[in-house]
């Protein structure tokens, strides 16, 4: 079946360090993937996201590559920021037409000043 | 443009009790789905409406859970009667249309607690 797994969390960084949130899935086919962010108290917002295999999504100095080969879809940035902390998600969309998000558990960034 | 608007953002109830919750999505969304995420853990999928029409409830309790989207646009979810597992936020979500490569757009959420 169709499944993600992240890198638990917290991860605990300084200001200005770089960030690397792991991400791996299973999927038959080719889905879309997807990083999704939670701020404290509020909803999901899309942060980034890759329709097909190579593809590179980028959005706020967030990055992510879509690696068919590895299955893996990790999402990095070069110096993070305190009010980069929040709830990270990746996701998957099965290539089929219902529109059924997979996610993964969610991990937690605290950035430090 | 507004974003998708859910209330209540909290509720408190004691179990076996019933609870409903609003979701209005984005003007023109024909697709709205409803998403459960307990403490801890990414959100699932509980039901996806194509306007007014079911096209996945395959992760719904349909013993205790309902939903409706009458007139394709705003949803109701309701739980009756509440179990202390149902305890979670309520994410209610739309898109355009329910293709594979659509962003959907998330609303605050409710967080509901069963006592």
């Amino acid at each position: 079946g169709n499944s993600v797994t992240q890198m638990e969390g917290p991860v605990t960084l300084s200001e200005e360090a770089f960030l690397t949130i792991n991400c791996t899935y299973t999927a038959t086919g080719y889905p879309s993937l997807f990083w999704y962010v939670q701020y404290p108290g509020e909803g999901l917002q899309l942060l980034l996201k890759a329709t097909k295999a190579d593809d590179k999504g980028s959005n706020k100095g967030f990055e992510a590559t879509y690696r068919k080969e590895t299955t893996s879809f990790h999402l990095e940035k070069g110096s993070v920021q305190v009010s980069d902390s929040a709830v990270y998600f990746c996701a998957l969309l099965p290539p089929s037409n219902t529109g059924k998000l997979i996610f993964g558990q969610g991990t937690t960034l605290q950035v430090k000043p | 443009e507004a974003g998708v608007a859910q209330s209540p953002r909290y509720k408190i109830i004691e179990k076996r009790q019933s609870v409903a919750f609003w979701c209005n999505p984005i003007s023109g969304h024909a697709t709205l789905y409803w998403y459960q995420q307990i403490l801890g853990q990414g959100p699932k999928l509980l039901i996806q409406f194509q306007n007014n029409g079911v096209v996945d409830d395959s992760q719904l309790p349909k013993d205790r859970f309902s939903a409706e989207r009458l007139k394709g646009v705003d949803s109701t979810l309701k739980i009756q009667p509440a179990k202390l597992e149902d305890s979670a936020v309520y994410l209610c979500a739309s898109s355009p249309r329910a293709a594979t490569r659509e962003t959907q757009y998330f609303g605050p959420g409710t967080r509901l607690l069963v006592l």
